[in-house]
C-alpha cells in the first residue's frame, strides 16, 4: 500500500543554518504531496502542498519540489529560525482502493533551532 | 486558527468506560477525517465522512464508530476503552472528498485511558 518515509529526528541546527528533511514515498499512481508542522501542543497547520511532477510548493520561506523520478518531495529552508522548532510531517493524499483523499503521513521529524 | 473546532481538549477516563470526542469542521466544508496520533503508531487515518455519509475507513478498531450529523458536525465514540487507546484524537476537514485535497486540522483531543 502507500506509504511515507521520512528521515528520523531529531534534527537540531542552529539559527540561520540550512535545513534539508528528507521524505520519500511510495504510491500507486501520482498522489498530492504535502509538508505539515506541529507545533508544540497545537493541531497540524499545512506548510505547502503540490500536485503534480515538478510542481514546486512554497510558504513562509519553506520549500519542497515533487519529484515523480525519485519519488521524493524533500523539505528545504536556506535559514531557520527559533520559531521553526517544531515537528514536521510529510504526507500524501491516497488515491484509488476505495481512499476518499485521506492523508497518509510519515513518522514526522522534530526540528530544534538553537539561537 | 484552522477554523476546525475540536471538544473537549483533555479527556480522562478508565478503561472498559466509553467516551465521545466532538469536531465542527470549517464552515462550508463537508468532509470529516478523523486521524490518531500516538507515540508507537504515529499518525494514522481511522475514518472519513462526506456530507453525513461514511466514505472511506483506515485503522478503526470495532470498538470505535462515528457519524456526521446534517448540521455536518462529527463525533467519535470510543468504547471499552483500553489503555493502548490512549492518544491524540484529531479531525481535520476539506470541502470536497478525494483528488487534491487540503484538509485542516483541529486543536486534537488528547484521550487519557488509565
Amino acid at each position: 500500500g502507500d506509504s511515507v518515509t521520512q528521515m528520523e529526528g531529531p534534527v537540531t541546527l542552529s539559527e540561520e543554518a540550512f535545513l534539508t528533511i528528507n521524505c520519500t514515498y511510495t504510491a500507486t499512481g501520482y498522489p498530492s504531496l504535502f509538508w505539515y508542522v506541529q507545533y508544540p501542543g497545537e493541531g497540524l497547520q499545512l506548510l505547502l502542498k503540490a500536485t503534480k511532477a515538478d510542481d514546486k510548493g512554497s510558504n513562509k520561506g519553506f520549500e519542497a519540489t515533487y519529484r515523480k523520478e525519485t519519488t521524493s518531495f524533500h523539505l528545504e529552508k536556506g535559514s531557520v529560525q527559533v520559531s521553526d522548532s517544531a515537528v514536521y510531517f510529510c504526507a500524501l493524499s491516497a488515491l484509488g482502493g476505495g481512499s476518499q483523499g485521506n492523508l497518509i503521513f510519515g513518522k514526522g521529524t522534530k526540528l530544534s533551532v538553537k539561537p | 486558527d484552522s477554523g476546525v473546532t475540536q471538544t473537549p481538549k483533555h479527556l480522562i477516563t478508565a478503561t472498559g468506560q466509553r467516551v465521545t470526542l466532538r469536531c465542527s469542521p470549517r464552515s462550508g466544508d463537508l468532509s470529516v477525517y478523523w486521524y490518531q496520533q500516538s507515540l508507537d503508531q504515529g499518525l494514522q487515518f481511522l475514518i472519513q465522512y462526506y456530507n453525513g455519509e461514511e466514505r472511506a475507513k483506515g485503522n478503526i478498531l470495532e470498538r470505535f464508530s462515528a457519524q456526521q450529523f446534517p448540521d455536518l458536525h462529527s463525533e467519535l465514540n470510543l468504547s471499552s476503552l483500553e489503555l493502548g487507546d490512549s492518544a491524540l484524537y484529531f479531525c481535520a476537514s476539506s470541502f470536497r472528498t478525494g483528488g487534491i485535497n487540503e484538509q485542516y486540522f483541529g486543536p486534537g483531543t488528547r484521550l487519557t485511558v488509565t
